[in-house]
């Protein structure tokens, strides 16, 4: 798998829009850009995902740079909830599908 | 179901003893995970199994370890001989495909405890 480079943790007051950034500079064409959340005593749980444009759901919102090399993980209000251990993931073609390879996330802290 | 069920919820074991964790996939998921995440670690890739393919191992710490998925849906994970280093949260996780652009949905783990 393509590495990914998060920082460590990152703060946010309760209410207020969270950026997570995502370096993946080795990127290939084919390599998906996932995003995984871990709540504190439970399993992963899935996020959002993209290839090249800008995706939103209900959860999130993906910002992919133009040359594929970072991504950010918008979490538009933060909510006590969302206090959680972010991963960003790559999956590609070139991998065994099977895998997620998960790496230390961003460890979320939300403060009311 | 609705989500990926894992059984038992907790496990506490004693050093040597066999161990049987279950997972049920979501119903249709053709692709089935296992994990495992020790205190205060990430997750660590143990065995994948897609379809009726052979599975894949290479994550399997060592031949105490194995995994078996009948009928494409339940899939049980044996640990034999259970050591201390074993303890962990072994985590299941299904998906639909296996193709790149398909999410996982995990499951709640099995805390296995080796006294």
């Amino acid at each position: 798998d393509a590495k990914t480079t998060q920082p460590n943790s990152m703060e946010s007051n309760e209410e207020e829009p969270v950026h997570l950034p995502c370096n993946h500079s080795t990127i290939s064409g084919t390599d998906y850009i996932h995003w995984y959340r871990q709540l504190p005593s439970q399993g992963p749980e899935y996020v959002i995902h993209g290839l090249t444009s800008n995706v939103n759901n209900r959860m999130a919102s993906l910002a992919i740079a133009e040359d594929r090399k970072s991504s950010t993980l918008i979490l538009h209000r933060a909510t006590l909830r969302d206090a959680a251990v972010y991963y960003c993931i790559l999956r590609g073609l070139t991998d065994s599908w099977g895998k997620l390879q998960f790496g230390a996330g961003t460890q979320v802290v939300v403060t009311p | 179901g609705a989500g990926v069920s894992q059984s038992p919820s907790n496990k506490v074991t004693e050093k040597g003893k066999d161990v049987e964790l279950r997972c049920d996939p979501i119903s249709g998921h053709t692709a089935l995970y296992w994990y495992r995440q020790s205190l205060g670690q990430g997750l660590e890739f143990l065995i994948y199994f897609q379809g009726n393919s052979a599975p894949d191992k290479s994550g399997l710490p060592s031949d105490r370890f194995s995994a078996e998925r009948t009928g494409g849906s339940v899939s049980t994970l044996t640990i034999q001989r259970t050591q201390q280093e074993d303890s962990a949260v072994y985590l299941c996780a299904s998906s639909l495909r296996s193709r790149t652009d398909y999410g996982y949905t995990f499951g709640s783990g099995t805390r296995l405890t080796v006294v």
